[in-house]
């Protein structure tokens, strides 16, 4: 039981290049979510998606485009990248209902440097 | 909407001396809280979690925090520091289930631990 799992673990872009991320999970969780992780802001929700087929924007959705063609996969794409987008980014999955009972599970990350 | 506030981006303490790291939370609702810890170059870990149960809330490795709705605080706290500990620590809200239970974190708190 891999858990969550995401690809790549780091890369680096030139300014303009495009590229997706890669969030797996072998949980059945309905519900996934991406994050991004600057210092001193935390995390802050990208998008998120409550069902294979269905996305939502989050907080900072702007430059960011996800798709969810299956439960187990979502998919963070970035179509010209710039700078500004350099973070560490954070996928994570959970099973809809109480909060308090069903928990986030959160992958290992991904570091991407946009040059 | 919710929101939490960490005071303290930084606490340093000494091995063997008592953490604690404040987390004050904004919510219209009853809330969820939660703390997660993130070890160097890794995803975030749940430690405890608040859902109305019983204020005072034990967590892994030694934690636990205490829920007080006057002071709409959850601070998290540790008997006795070890180097181990030594991390970064975010505490979180989510609303009431649906709407994709979505988390809002804190700014996080990193925990240095001295011999």
């Amino acid at each position: 039981n891999a858990g969550v799992t995401q690809t790549p673990k780091f890369r680096v872009l030139k300014t303009g290049q495009s590229m997706t991320l890669l969030c797996a999970q072998d949980m059945n969780h309905e519900y996934m979510y991406w994050y991004r992780q600057d210092p001193g802001m935390g995390l802050r929700l990208i998008h998120y998606s409550v069902g294979e087929g269905t996305t939502a924007k989050g907080e900072v959705p702007d430059g960011y485009n996800v798709s969810r063609l299956k439960k187990q996969n979502f998919l963070l794409g970035l179509e010209s990248a710039a700078p500004s987008q350099t973070s560490v980014y954070f996928c994570a999955s959970r099973t809809p209902g109480d909060p308090g009972v069903n928990e986030q599970f959160f992958g290992p990350g991904t570091r991407l440097t946009v040059l | 909407a919710q929101s939490v506030t960490q005071l303290g981006s930084h606490v340093s303490v000494s091995e063997g001396a008592l953490v604690l790291l404040r987390c004050n939370y904004s919510s219209s609702v009853p809330p969820y809280l939660f703390w997660y810890v993130q070890y160097p170059n890794q995803g975030l870990q749940l430690l405890l979690k608040y859902t109305s149960a019983a204020t005072l809330v034990k967590g892994i490795n030694g934690f636990e925090a205490e829920f007080k709705k006057s002071e709409t605080s959850f601070h998290l706290t540790k008997p006795s520091a070890h180097m181990s500990d030594a991390a970064e620590y975010f505490c979180a809200v989510s609303g009431p289930t649906g709407g994709g239970n979505k988390l809002t974190f804190g700014t996080g708190t990193q925990l240095k631990v001295e011999l």
